[in-house]
């Protein structure tokens, strides 16, 4: 069964900082994909950013980054130049073919200005 | 394109009372999803969908029934409701089913009195 985890309930960083949400995640597959989604208070899920377990390279979106690290099963979200609006719930999420996502409990994320 | 769209946006129950919570899609894909989001515990998967005319149960499918008559709805019902399903439940499709991204309605609140 695939398990993901998210182990820090709530985080703070100062505006135009940087921030690290961790994740980890199991699974048996090995073709399988994870993603990073945003919930912001109107709670909208937003994708973030996506990364393919069969590629090395990590994944980024402008401000946004990935450490994909497949033998130690770690997937953290880097945001760079923290802004107000980054502030949201962020959800790490783990799928294979199986068509099911299973989702982590949530990194609550505060922008302090 | 509107995306996902959920009917309706918040409801109030009575314990025992039924209703059925409606997703559209307008976006061809194939693969549909009903989630409960719940403090602390992420987002679950009820049931899924991976065509026109097929369902199947994900995590926690008790209490809960769907159908998917036509490729673009998903519909959620609840025969009885129970306190404990007050919850926001989205809607989500997908392409490919589970390697590809998920795509999420707005959600709907429930609360069962």
């Amino acid at each position: 069964a695939q398990t993901v985890t998210q182990s820090q309930p709530e985080m703070s960083v100062q505006e135009a900082e940087t921030v690290t949400l961790s994740c980890t995640y199991d699974t048996s597959e090995s073709d399988y994909y994870l993603f990073w989604y945003k919930q912001p208070p109107s709670r909208q899920m937003i994708l973030v950013i996506r990364q393919e377990a069969y590629k090395q390279q990590n994944a980024t979106e402008n401000r946004f980054s990935v450490n994909f690290q497949k033998a130690a099963k770690s997937f953290s979200l880097k945001i760079s130049d923290s802004q107000l609006g980054d502030a949201a719930m962020y959800f790490c999420a783990c799928t294979s073919g199986t068509y099911k996502y299973i989702f982590g409990t949530g990194t609550r994320l505060k922008v302090l200005a | 394109n509107a995306g996902v769209t959920q009917t309706p946006k918040f409801r109030v129950l009575k314990t025992g009372q039924s209703m059925t919570l409606l997703c559209a899609q307008d976006m061809n894909h194939e693969y549909m999803y009903w989630y409960r989001q719940d403090p602390g515990m992420g987002l679950r998967l009820i049931h899924y969908s991976v065509g026109e005319g097929t369902t199947a149960k994900g995590e926690v499918p008790d209490g809960y029934n769907v159908s998917r008559l036509k490729k673009q709805n998903f519909l959620l019902g609840l025969e009885s409701a129970a306190p404990s399903q007050t919850s926001v439940y989205f809607c989500a499709s997908g392409q490919r089913g589970g390697k590809e991204t998920q795509y999420f309605g707005p959600g709907t609140r429930l609360l069962v009195l």
